[in-house]
């Protein structure tokens, strides 16, 4: 199963797009890409999923080039309440989830 | 949101003590999943269900066991608890098909071994 690496962390202020790049080099053929968004002492909530190209809905966009070795997370407009870890997972057609160390995006005023 | 529930929210036992936690759905999802989540760390997948009585190991199965009688419940045992298997226990379900890349999660389980 593909591994993902995401940045660590990143900041932000309120009002801006946030952009979260994920490197999934080994992608297979049949994995999907999925992102979730964790706050503290919950559990993680699904934003996402896709493909390849580009997948919309009413809270963020995601972006898949051709060869699916990387994805973009695209948030418009944070608030200081998207401040959150948010996960990048690869996932094949065996059920099994990777979540990784996900990226803790800080948002300030 | 999803209909889970897991219990017990919290629980102290000591080591070398068997529990079990319990996972509770109200979707009829086929998929049922057991995770653990550590301080600073992503969750880890421990084990899951793709139907009743069918079950497959995750990435961090060894020291748990678990079983599916019915739909609704997804049952994690600590055989023999060790501290280190002090954690966050969160389950989740999802649906079949595509879909099943969405999960839900239910509140977690702080779990503490001493």
């Amino acid at each position: 199963l593909a591994k993902t690496t995401q940045p660590i962390s990143m900041d932000s202020y309120e009002g801006q797009e946030v952009n979260i790049t994920c490197s999934h080099n080994n992608i297979a053929t049949n994995d999907y890409i999925t992102w979730y968004q964790q706050f503290p002492s919950q559990g993680p909530r699904f934003i996402i999923q896709g493909y390849k190209t580009k997948v919309t809905n009413e809270v963020a966009s995601l972006f898949i080039p051709a060869d699916r070795k990387s994805s973009t997370l695209s948030l418009p407009r944070v608030s200081l309440s998207d401040t959150a870890v948010y996960y990048c997972l690869v996932t094949d057609n065996f059920n099994k989830f990777y979540f990784g160390s996900g990226t803790k995006l800080n948002v300030k005023p | 949101d999803a209909g889970i529930t897991q219990s017990p929210r919290h629980k102290v036992t000591e080591t070398g003590t068997p529990v079990t936690l319990r996972c509770h759905q109200t979707e009829n999802h086929r998929y049922m999943y057991w995770y653990r989540q550590d301080p600073g760390h992503g969750l880890r997948l421990i084990h899951y269900s793709y139907g009743v009585k069918d079950t497959d190991k995750g990435e961090v199965s060894d020291g748990y066991s678990v079983s599916r009688s019915k739909t609704e419940d997804f049952l994690l045992t600590l055989e023999s608890a060790t501290s280190s298997q002090t954690s966050v226990y969160f389950c989740a379900i999802s649906e079949s098909g595509t879909n099943r890349y969405e999960q839900y999660f239910g509140p977690g389980t702080r779990l503490t071994v001493t």
